[in-house]
């Protein structure tokens, strides 16, 4: 099946700092990736949906400027945490597909804990 | 909004026996499908069932799709300790684009030993 991996799997950062996560398909090309969140014992919450070589499009609610999406490749997709506070420690999750009406392949998260 | 809501928020049960988790939604969807969460990790994808299907299997899993009611289930038959992890359904919803899933709040299922 195809493989979605994340890197890093969890990465604590003090208060004011950015965190880069990366989201790589390592066996297929992802033409969109998807970026959730998830608190614990909640469910996903979709951020935001990139097309690759376009800009993400972002759900309501959830601020562009602090979380900064870039997929400029088919393989790579990151997600930019900009100046972290504690109330964004979560479970980010990716997933990708590889085009319309694809099954979704997720990746295994990243757990961000901001002190 | 959560789109999906699953009930039980959680079950119990003893290994050997079948685990039925439910699933409603309130829009029109192209599919609905359900994922398995293990604690801290990634989901991974068990069944996709369109619109236009009613019921389909995957080794012990049987889903059902019943449209007119918004609703979906899925049966773990004959289940595992290993099957303890939480469930979540996800509805891709017609008229949108880039195919966005809408997740559930999920079922934490418990298989006892």
């Amino acid at each position: 099946g195809a493989v979605v991996s994340q890197h890093p799997s969890r990465v604590i950062c003090k208060s004011g700092t950015s965190v880069k996560i990366e989201c790589r398909s390592l066996d297929f090309q992802a033409t969109t990736m998807f970026w959730y969140r998830q608190f614990p014992k909640q469910s996903l919450m979709l951020m935001a949906t990139s097309n690759e070589g376009s800009k993400a499009t972002y759900e309501q609610g959830v601020e562009k400027d602090k979380f900064l999406i870039n997929h400029a490749s088919l393989t790579l997709s990151t997600l930019t945490v900009t100046s972290a506070h504690p109330e964004d420690s979560s479970f980010y999750i990716c997933s990708a597909s590889g085009g319309a009406r694809e099954t979704q392949y997720f990746g295994p998260g990243t757990r961000l804990l901001v002190l | 909004s959560q789109q999906g809501e699953e009930d039980p928020q959680a079950l119990s049960i003893q290994e050997g026996e079948n685990a039925t988790m439910n699933c409603s939604y309130k829009t029109s969807i192209n599919n609905l499908q359900w994922y398995r969460q293990n604690s801290g990790r990634g989901l991974v994808h068990l069944i996709l069932i369109r619109s236009n299907e009613r019921e389909k299997h995957s080794g012990r899993l049987r889903v059902t799709l019943d449209t007119s009611k918004k609703s979906s289930s899925l049966l773990i038959t004959a289940s595992r300790a290993a099957d303890t992890a939480s469930y979540f359904c996800a509805t891709e919803n017609s008229g949108g684009s880039n195919y966005k899933l809408t997740f559930g709040k999920g079922t934490l299922l418990t298989v006892n030993p």
